[in-house]
């Protein structure tokens, strides 16, 4: 069984341009996270879908952040337009329904730097 | 609102000697608790988890943990570390309910020399 995946793993821009970032859950999973770990700081949630819907948003910055998951499959979060501060690491988990939601599988993370 | 501790931002430890990652938590309701490990270049992985019974956990790789209701900790426990062993390890609770997020500690960089 394939784990989540992230694409791009890397990504380096320029301040003001825009990032989409990637994420594939497990095959199944209803429930999908995104996280977001800042250097030096600890890993943060940013919002939480159930399939296509979004269950909380409130760990957002700000509006320049925007995710969308189509069809309750794979999920895209873009950022535009980037700044220096959102420079870090972006984990997205996914989780089944039920007595599974207790597990969050992770992806191995996005490494966004805003330049 | 719900908060971690990770007491110990680096853990230097020998290898095949003890070690204890301290973690503990702050919420106002009852709490799921989880220890994850990131190797290096690698994603999260979860060690173990406590959701409800046996206040001692045991998880993969030879790790334990203690839920201390009391204390509000969850201290990670392994009795003889590897060198493989060295990686990050992140305390983290959710508290349920309609959305399981999870609230995670600074993690706790442990460091196991030969």
């Amino acid at each position: 069984e394939a784990g989540v995946t992230q694409f791009p793993s890397h990504s380096v821009i320029e301040k003001g341009q825009t990032v989409t970032l990637r994420c594939d859950p497990i095959s199944g999973h209803d429930n999908l996270y995104w996280y977001r770990r800042v250097m030096g700081k600890e890993i943060k949630f940013l919002l939480h879908f159930v399939k296509e819907s979004k269950q909380d948003e409130s760990g957002m910055p700000n509006n320049r952040f925007l995710a969308e998951r189509t069809g309750g499959t794979y999920s895209t979060l873009k950022v535009q337009p980037a700044e220096l501060e959102d420079s870090g690491v972006y984990f997205c988990a996914s989780s089944q329904e039920g007595y599974g939601r207790h597990e969050q599988f992770f992806g191995p993370g996005t490494r966004l730097t805003v330049l | 609102a719900q908060s971690v501790t990770q007491l110990d931002s680096q853990v230097p430890v020998f290898e095949e000697a003890p070690v204890e990652l301290r973690c503990n938590y702050s919420s106002s309701v009852s709490v799921y608790l989880f220890w994850y490990v990131q190797y290096p270049n690698q994603g999260l992985q979860l060690l173990l988890k406590y959701l409800s019974g046996s206040t001692l956990v045991k998880g993969i790789n030879g790790f334990e943990a203690e839920f201390n209701k009391s204390q509000t900790s969850f201290h990670l426990r392994k009795p003889s570390v590897h060198i493989s062993d060295t990686a990050e390890y992140f305390c983290a609770v959710s508290s349920g309910g309609s959305n399981y997020k999870l609230t995670f500690g600074k993690g706790t960089l442990l460091t196991v020399n030969p």
